[in-house]
């Protein structure tokens, strides 16, 4: 079956870059149609797409953010990892990993990690 | 891109129906016939209800139901129980690989 799991430091300071790590398993992302994505979540606020990468290596990021994102795949490693650079309070979310598939169910996100909690707090 | 529109809240009694509705533009929700929904309680991670607008993952209720008419897609949820009370999310594909999400809703069961 279908499992994600996110990782990466609970807090961060003000300015710093902020590496987060989604572990998976049950998929390959090499696989064509496949893509994990990141989407985080504000306390008490709604989902936001942070970055996707596709199995070709496609990536993809949210036009507010896109200067500070970069996302990266290891599929030796069943691993996805986000880049965010600059880290700001306004950035403290449970950021998730899930994914997802072009076909089906077509760029819906059908499995999901936990979520990681990242405070950003001097 | 904007975020798309969903009523912050929508209530209704055990039993009954209730639609959420998640208006978008003619460059996400009106172009393709490929919104999902997601259902999210307190401390949970999202789960898939819908996708291409009308499909249900298997497991999902067949209480729960999508549309779409023009740019807005609606969730129905139809013989209400209180386990729906949760938060809601729609998202669209907006072209070029990327989607958006809607502001969510607060679905409370009286």
């Amino acid at each position: 079956q279908i499992t994600l799991k996110e990782s990466g430091p609970t807090l961060v300071k003000p300015t710093q870059t902020l590496t987060l790590t989604c572990t998976f398993s049950g998929f390959s992302l090499s696989t064509s149609g496949v893509g994990v994505g990141w989407i985080r979540q504000p306390p008490g606020k709604a989902l936001e797409w942070l970055a996707l990468i596709y199995w070709d290596d496609d990536k993809r990021y949210s036009p507010s953010l896109k200067s500070r994102l970069t996302i990266t795949k290891d599929t030796s490693k069943n691993q996805v990892v986000l880049i965010m650079t600059n880290m700001d309070p306004v950035d403290t979310a449970t950021y998730y990993c899930a994914h997802t598939h072009t076909v089906t169910p077509a760029f819906g996100f059908d499995f999901w990690g936990q979520g990681t909690l990242v405070t950003v707090s001097s | 891109q904007s975020a798309l529109t969903q009523p912050a809240s929508v209530s209704g009694s055990p039993g009954q129906s209730i639609t959420i509705s998640c208006t978008g533009t003619s460059s996400d929700v009106g172009s393709y016939n490929l919104v999902s929904w997601y259902q999210q309680h307190p401390g949970k991670a999202p789960k898939l209800m819908i996708y291409e607008g009308s499909k249900r993952p298997s497991g999902v209720s067949n209480r729960f139901s999508g549309s779409k008419s023009g740019n807005t897609a609606s969730l129905t949820i139809s013989g209400l129980q209180a386990e729906d009370e949760a938060d809601y999310y729609c998202c669209s594909y907006a072209g070029s690989r990327w989607g958006v999400f809607g502001g969510g809703t607060k679905l409370t069961v009286l």
